[in-house]
């Protein structure tokens, strides 16, 4: 079956770097999406990677290493607008995505 | 532009009714999906569409039709609602020649009493 896995919740202080994993087990890979989902909302875009390596978009980086089935989104400088629920998906061989449950992330003062 | 819009926000149905959510977009994306979302799951998708007069059944179809008569609208149909209906619908659109972004409406909140 198709599979991905990120932790339900992390706790971080405002200010500080935190890193959300994502493992993914999926028939065929085309590309790995993050996505911030404020709570009542629709998820909005932030990262894609289909090349192994670092992507970095100004707080926020994204790391894929197909070969490990890992991502990662690190997210720098913490602000209490990043309390969010962090959404990773893979598109497979179908070119349909697969959701993992998402992350909360909660960020203190 | 008004992106991918969905009516209503909020709808409360009995156990047996019938409704259509609306989903409309103006980016003249080929691709477009329903999905649903419930606590602790991640999206699960429930029909998808590649073009006008294209519909594929995703994960979860089982209990709601769907129809893609232009590019722009691509309505979700309950037939006969049950309480395991209740959830979060999102609909998103895609282009087929920008595939790496999922354009989603601000969801409909639907419970089935």
């Amino acid at each position: 079956g198709q599979n991905i896995d990120q932790p339900t919740e992390m706790t971080a202080t405002e200010g500080a770097i935190v890193q959300i994993n994502c493992t993914y087990q999926t028939s065929g890979f085309n590309g790995l999406f993050w996505y911030q989902q404020h709570a009542g909302e629709a998820p909005t875009f932030l990262s894609y990677n289909v090349l192994d390596g670092l992507e970095e978009k100004g707080r926020f980086s994204s790391f894929l290493s197909r070969s490990k089935g890992y991502s990662y989104l690190l997210l720098k400088e913490l602000q209490m607008k990043d309390s969010a629920s962090y959404l990773c998906a893979v598109t497979d061989s179908n070119y349909q995505l697969i959701w993992g449950a998402g992350t909360k992330l909660i960020i203190k003062p | 532009n008004a992106g991918v819009t969905q009516t209503p926000k909020f709808r409360v149905l009995k156990t047996g009714q019938s409704m259509t959510l609306l989903c409309a977009q103006d980016m003249n994306h080929e691709y477009m999906y329903w999905y649903r979302q419930d606590p602790g799951m991640g999206l699960r998708l429930i029909h998808y569409s590649v073009g006008e007069g294209t519909t594929a059944k995703g994960e979860v179809p089982d209990g709601y039709n769907v129809s893609r008569s232009t590019t722009e609208d691509f309505p979700l149909r309950l037939l006969s609602a049950a309480p395991s209906q209740t959830s979060v619908y999102f609909c998103a659109s895609v282009s087929a020649t920008h595939a790496d972004t999922q354009y989603f409406g601000p969801g409909t909140r639907l419970t089935v009493l």
